[in-house]
């Protein structure tokens, strides 16, 4: 396992339609998080999984939006009725439990771009 | 709730020390955090601090002050590729999450 894989990379799409977004993340990681960056600013916290449980959604992430991690391992992300505020990169990180309450160091995928036209 | 606040831009020279530095607050900590990001890559952990004090990797250290809600990143012998977003972080409340800062944009010239 080489890492966190988000697929695909780039996403063009026009305003109203929905995307989807897939994570594979590094494959005895039990932790995966949702982030989403725009230009300029550090990733925004969208949404986290303990294994196949949603344990925490960010107020960012508004009803259009919904993950899921089906098996505890790979996780998607879909945005319904797209609109062009949703553009930003959307990125994947994994990290294994170690038992402490510590975030400790997350590994992130290469992101999925979403362009919406 | 948290605020973490560092310098949008900084520019340095090869072979020279920059710092670059992170103030937060925080309702609960668990841990400050500093990422990496060269444009259009993922973030990169470089470093990790839970108590007061520096820790030294390498070219880079971290210094972390959790009284003064204070942090600063030192990047030691300059050199063009460390020109990237450093990103400075704090663990949620609950721990369960990092938040992030906007980044600070280093440019590195020769």
């Amino acid at each position: 396992d080489t890492g966190v894989s988000q697929d695909p990379r780039h996403k063009i799409t026009k305003r109203g339609q929905n995307v989807t977004f897939r994570c594979d993340p590094i494959s005895e990681h039990n932790r995966l998080y949702w982030y989403r960056q725009t230009l300029g600013q550090g990733p925004e916290f969208l949404t986290y999984f303990q294994n196949e449980a949603q344990l925490e959604k960010s107020r960012l992430l508004s009803d259009r939006f919904s993950a899921e991690r089906p098996k505890g391992s790979f996780s998607t992300l879909e945005i319904q009725r797209t609109e062009q505020g949703d553009s930003a990169m959307y990125l994947c990180a994994s990290r294994a439990d170690t038992g402490r309450t510590n975030t400790g160091e997350l590994f992130f995928g290469e992101g999925s771009r979403l362009t919406v036209l | 709730g948290q605020n973490i606040d560092q310098p949008t831009e900084m520019t340095a020279t090869e072979g020279a020390i920059v710092q670059i530095n992170c103030t937060y607050q925080t309702s609960g900590f668990n841990g400050l955090f500093w990422y990496q990001q060269h444009a259009g890559e993922a973030p990169t952990f470089l470093s990790y601090n839970v108590l007061d004090g520096l820790e030294e990797k390498g070219r880079f250290s971290s210094f972390l002050s959790r009284s003064k809600g204070y942090s600063y990143l030192l990047l030691k012998e300059l050199q063009m590729k460390d020109s990237a977003s450093y990103l400075c972080a704090v663990g949620n409340q609950a721990g369960t999450a990092l938040i992030f800062g906007k980044g600070t944009t280093l440019s590195v010239s020769s």
